[in-house]
């Protein structure tokens, strides 16, 4: 079965500053790997998603994810955070059958 | 466009009580899940279905049943609802031709 780690629980970033959030998963294969963003009381929102191919992903909101195979690592980075990126963010892998995996979650706090 | 819609969006039960969480979704998504949140340990998937009149157990899917009567719907019950099922319930959909998957809003239970 597949599974997923976010070291970070709560990284604290400057506005403006450049962002990078680790995850890293466990699966026997090539898995499909995903970025998730929840907001305060919302629901969750794909932020980018690698299936195959290209292993620099370009999602919404300026985000980017690079996926490495040798690291088993699929980290999402911003280049200059907005306030409105203050979130958390959840790293999921899918695989052959139907369901998805989630890490525990990232928490973004943005300080002016 | 509604997406996926989860009712009810919060929710008070006394331990012991019984409840139906409804998903719906407008997609015509072949592939319905039902996920609960708990702080520090993300998404956990409870019971999915992957077409009208299918179900099958996810990873938590103790003291939860489901049911999948018409393709739009997936609704997830609580027969007797324990404190420990306090949690927020996220309902997810994707065809099958995608790995991509859609979420609801959520629905906030407390059990007391």
């Amino acid at each position: 079965a597949q599974s997923v780690t976010q070291p970070d629980i709560h990284i604290t970033v400057s506005e403006g500053a450049s962002l990078e959030l680790r995850c890293n998963y466990s699966y026997g294969a090539t898995p499909y790997l995903f970025w998730y963003v929840q907001s305060p009381g919302q629901g969750l929102q794909l932020l980018l998603k690698y299936f195959s191919g290209d292993t620099l992903v370009q999602g919404i909101k300026g985000f980017e994810a690079e996926f490495k195979r040798s690291q088993s690592s699929f980290n999402l980075r911003k280049p200059s955070v907005h306030w409105s990126d203050a979130a958390e963010y959840f790293c999921a892998v899918g695989a052959g059958d139907y369901k998805l995996s989630f890490g525990a979650g990232t928490t973004v706090t943005v300080r002016a | 466009n509604a997406g996926v819609t989860q009712t009810p969006k919060f929710r008070v039960l006394k331990t012991g009580q019984s409840m139906t969480l409804l998903c719906a979704q407008d997609m015509n998504h072949e592939y319905m899940y039902w996920y609960r949140q708990d702080p520090g340990m993300g998404l956990r998937l409870i019971h999915y279905s992957v077409g009208e009149g299918t179900t099958a157990k996810g990873e938590v899917p103790d003291g939860y049943n489901v049911s999948r009567l018409k393709k739009q719907n997936f609704l997830l019950g609580l027969e007797s609802a324990a404190p420990s099922q306090t949690s927020v319930y996220f309902c997810a959909s994707r065809t099958h031709l995608s790995t991509e998957a859609f979420f609801g809003q959520g629905t906030r239970l407390t059990v007391v």
